[in-house]
Parts: C-alpha cells; structure tokens; sequence
C-alpha cells in the first residue's frame, strides 16, 4: 500500500460530461502529480501541484483542470469528456518539489462511451 | 529536453531465464535515473535508482548501471520468477523550475514469466 488513495476506482460516462477525480496523498506528502496512461500514449504528465500552487503544467489538455485544496487533497476535473479521454489517470505524491521518488495511487479507470 | 526510450514488449520469459530491458536516455546533465515497476492492479512503484555515472542500482535481484559513455540504463535480473511478471517502466527528472522536478516515463516494457 502506497499510501495514496484515489477516488473512485472506475468511472464510465458519456461523451460531453465532466467528471471529477479524487486523490489523497500520503501524510506529509506536500507534492502532488497527475499522470495520464493510454496504451497508446504511455503515462503522461499532466500536472503537479506543491503546497496548493500550481508547480508545472504538462501535456494537459485546457477541458482539463486540477487544484489543491488546504488538506493538501487534490482533484482533477475533465470536462467535456470525448471518446479519446478514456485512459487510467494515477495521481502521485512527494514529500517535497523534486518529483524523483514518487509514490502512486492505483489509478481510476475512466471509460468515455 | 530530457527523455527516456526504453525496448517495446511485451517481454516472455521461462522461470529462471535471465532478463534485459534496455533504456537509453537523452538528457542535459547527469540527472539521476529510475526503475519504477507497475504490478496487475496496482500504481507504480519504485524500484531502483541511479544518482550518478557507474553508479548501479539494486533491488529484488535486479539491477541497473548507470552508463554515460552510452548514455544507458538497462534493467536486468539473473533469474526471473512469476511473481516478476509486470510492467516496467524507465525514468528520469525533467526540470520545470522553482525547483520542481517531474519524472518522465518511457513506453513501459511489458514482461510475463511463464512456469
């Protein structure tokens, strides 16, 4: 057990609707990353957060947005779902800003139809 | 920008067989480098690091040397078991400022250990 838990396991939704995930990470973990993986694109990042700012952006698409909340629980929200968005989305934690040792939630599987 | 290419799988392998994943990376600098490994179900997790040129990485029975004359990482175990079958996965920092780091991943190399 990581000890990073992410909410909920499965999602399946329909094409235009927004969807919210849902990750804690581990105590004393002020860091937290969101990836991407699709069998076609790999595990990709999208974002990081560091205390409740902002720290980097990367392949996140603007239907996409994410924050930090004082508790230091994060929550990503996809809107306007397309077919394409269907992949498992892994959050993952650090103790500090230096992503290096990373530790990852299980994922929620998120299934546009 | 840094990056990490690592062999397209998947991987079959005999118990006890001897494994190699190669990873070769791109990257400004020595930055250290990683072995991250995903089980059926699961997140990833760690499981070996490099902080320097020569230096090697262990855990579980693998191992990996971190080679800058020809800027690789390869993973290796001298006899895999079942319970090896996963996804593996090579990494490495990228810098994005004020001090943060995320790791980039390589495509994964899928690897089944049959008895």
């Amino acid at each position: 057990d990581s000890g990073v838990t992410q909410t909920p396991k499965h999602l399946i939704t329909a094409t235009g609707q927004r969807v919210t995930l849902r990750c804690s990470p581990r105590s004393g973990d002020l860091s937290v990353y969101w990836y991407q993986q699709s069998l076609d694109q790999g595990l990709q990042f999208l974002i990081q957060y560091y205390n409740g700012e902002e720290r980097a952006k990367g392949n996140i698409l603007e239907r996409f947005s994410a924050q930090q909340f004082p508790d230091l629980h994060s929550e990503l929200n996809l809107s306007s779902l397309e077919l394409g968005d269907s992949a498992l989305y892994f959050c993952a934690s650090s103790v500090g800003r230096a992503g290096e040792k990373l530790f990852f939630g299980s994922g929620t599987q998120l299934s546009v139809l | 920008g840094n990056s990490v290419t690592q062999m397209e799988g998947p991987v079959t392998l005999s118990e006890e067989a001897f494994l190699t994943i190669n990873c070769t990376y791109t990257a400004t600098g020595y930055p250290s480098l990683f072995w991250y490994v995903q089980y059926p179900g699961e997140g990833l997790q760690l499981l070996l690091k490099a902080t320097k040129a020569d230096d090697k990485g262990s855990n579980k029975g693998f191992e990996a040397t971190y080679r800058k004359e020809t800027t690789s990482f390869h993973l290796e175990k001298g006899s895999v078991q079942v319970s090896d079958s996963a996804v593996y996965f090579c990494a490495l920092p990228v810098y994005s400022g004020a001090g943060s780091y995320q790791l980039t991943f390589g495509k994964g190399t899928k690897l089944s250990v049959i008895p």
